[in-house]
């Protein structure tokens, strides 16, 4: 059974402060890693991907991932109030199929 | 460059009644997923469309169908609506054949079924 498991929250971070999201899996044949950010009423957007173990920086974003841990996470450096949305995070094992997370909700207080 | 588009915005119908929904890929884009996603979860995988043919479906009743078109834009039928139908449909597209390339939602249809 492929699982994808996130808090759901809410995480309440200070602007200018870290926020850290962190997603759990079932399965050691994952393939494939995903951030998206979903605004309320709204579809979600791709923030970031990962592949290798280790960490991928695009600006204020980090993953990282663990294979053997099965987990991978997202920083968010620096916060800002238009980060407040909800992370869901999806992985994709062998096929096509992304498997979605519950979602993390953040809010970013001023 | 155009983003993934899908219509209608949002779709009023009542149980047993049958719904086509639209999406057109981003350009350059040629694989196209559907997913459906109900108020406080994450997109469930309907299924996905690449070279016109369904290529993976999800745990989804017959009564969601799909197809894809020479220009790679694509519907989903639901036929058969029930109450539990109500949620967000999305459609994502993304490009090639290999399953783990990044992919791009589009705004969405709300469903309600009344």
């Amino acid at each position: 059974q492929k699982e994808v498991e996130q808090n759901s929250g809410p995480l309440s971070v200070p602007e200018g402060a870290i926020a850290s999201l962190n997603c759990t899996y079932s399965d050691r044949g994952s393939q494939s890693f995903f951030w998206y950010r979903q605004y309320s009423g709204k579809s979600p957007e791709l923030i970031m991907f990962i592949y290798s173990n280790g960490d991928k920086e695009d600006g204020r974003f980090t993953a990282q991932l663990n294979k053997a841990s099965q987990y991978v996470s997202l920083l968010i450096r620096d916060s800002q109030p238009s980060d407040s949305a909800t992370y869901l995070c999806a992985v994709n094992w062998s096929g096509n199929q992304f498997y979605f997370g519950t979602g993390t909700s953040l809010t970013v207080i001023p | 460059d155009a983003g993934v588009t899908q219509s209608p915005t949002h779709l009023i119908k009542t149980r047993g009644q049958q719904v086509t929904l639209r999406c057109s890929p981003k350009s350059g884009h040629d694989t196209v997923s559907w997913y459906q996603q109900a108020l406080g979860q994450g997109p469930q995988f309907i299924f996905q469309y690449y070279e016109e043919e369904e290529r993976q479906r999800g745990n989804f009743p017959d009564r969601f169908s799909g197809h894809q078109f020479p220009n790679y834009s694509s519907e989903l039928n639901v036929n058969a609506l029930l109450l539990g139908d109500s949620a967000l449909y999305l459609c994502a597209s993304s490009l090639g054949g290999a399953g783990n390339q990044p992919q791009h939602f589009g705004d969405g249809t709300r469903l309600s079924i009344l």
